[in-house]
């Protein structure tokens, strides 16, 4: 059973502050995907990265693959309340199911 | 374009009773997926199918649980009957690849399922 490790669990920092949430594994995946899911509604698809050392950034939001693809983190830069959410990272093996971290639960304050 | 859609939202049953839930992937995906989160747990698998095939049933937890996807459009997903650790939330997914890296799965909004 692959397990993917998310952290930290629960994060509340202050509006333009910088974080950085890890996902690590003892597995290597094919491709890792990261969500944000808001109350009420599905994990929505943010990025996705395959190749090892790959970095890729969405405004403030920056996606590294580590260089053997067994682990990834999401670093925000000058997080804002709009910010504030779950974020999933997840992670496909040999099929094609996804196996999810436990999230973070990030909490902006202004 | 519309996205996944799940139906319905929220569902209150009694233990024993049959729920089904519903999913319609966004169109020309031919891949759909079924997970749930149960409280406290992580979103975890429960089947794929390709069209109308079942490609991956590893994560079903039993024979409560009957997954259909007649004409490979939309799924259902059958409990029957109904356990109190069977409540969480249901969600499903679709892709238009499978396979490979570009496996890009699109969620659906879930279905709270709440088993008293």
């Amino acid at each position: 059973t692959q397990l993917l490790e998310q952290s930290p669990q629960f994060l509340s920092i202050q509006e333009g502050e910088n974080l950085t949430v890890y996902c690590n594994s003892s597995s290597v995946f094919s491709s890792l995907q990261w969500y944000r899911q808001e109350p009420g509604e599905g994990p929505v698809l943010l990025v996705t990265v395959v190749t090892g050392g790959e970095v890729k950034k969405l405004k403030r939001l920056t996606f590294q693959f580590g260089d053997a693809r067994k682990d990834s983190s999401l670093h925000i830069t000058a997080a804002q309340p709009g910010d504030t959410g779950l974020y999933l990272c997840a992670g496909a093996y040999a099929g094609n199911m996804l196996t999810f971290g436990g999230g973070t639960r990030l909490m902006v304050k202004p | 374009e519309a996205g996944v859609t799940q139906f319905p939202s929220h569902s209150v049953i009694e233990k024993g009773q049959t729920v089904t839930l519903r999913c319609d992937p966004i169109s020309g995906h031919d891949n759909l997926y079924w997970y749930r989160r149960v409280m406290g747990k992580e979103i975890k698998f429960l089947l794929h199918f390709v069209k109308e095939s079942k490609q991956d049933e590893s994560g079903m937890p039993n024979n409560r649980f009957l997954a259909e996807r007649t004409g490979g459009t939309y799924s259902t997903l059958k409990v029957q009957p109904a356990e109190l650790e069977d409540s969480g939330v249901y969600f499903c997914a679709s892709s238009l690849r499978a396979g490979g890296p570009y496996n890009e799965q699109f969620f659906g909004p879930g279905t709270r399922l709440t088993v008293l």
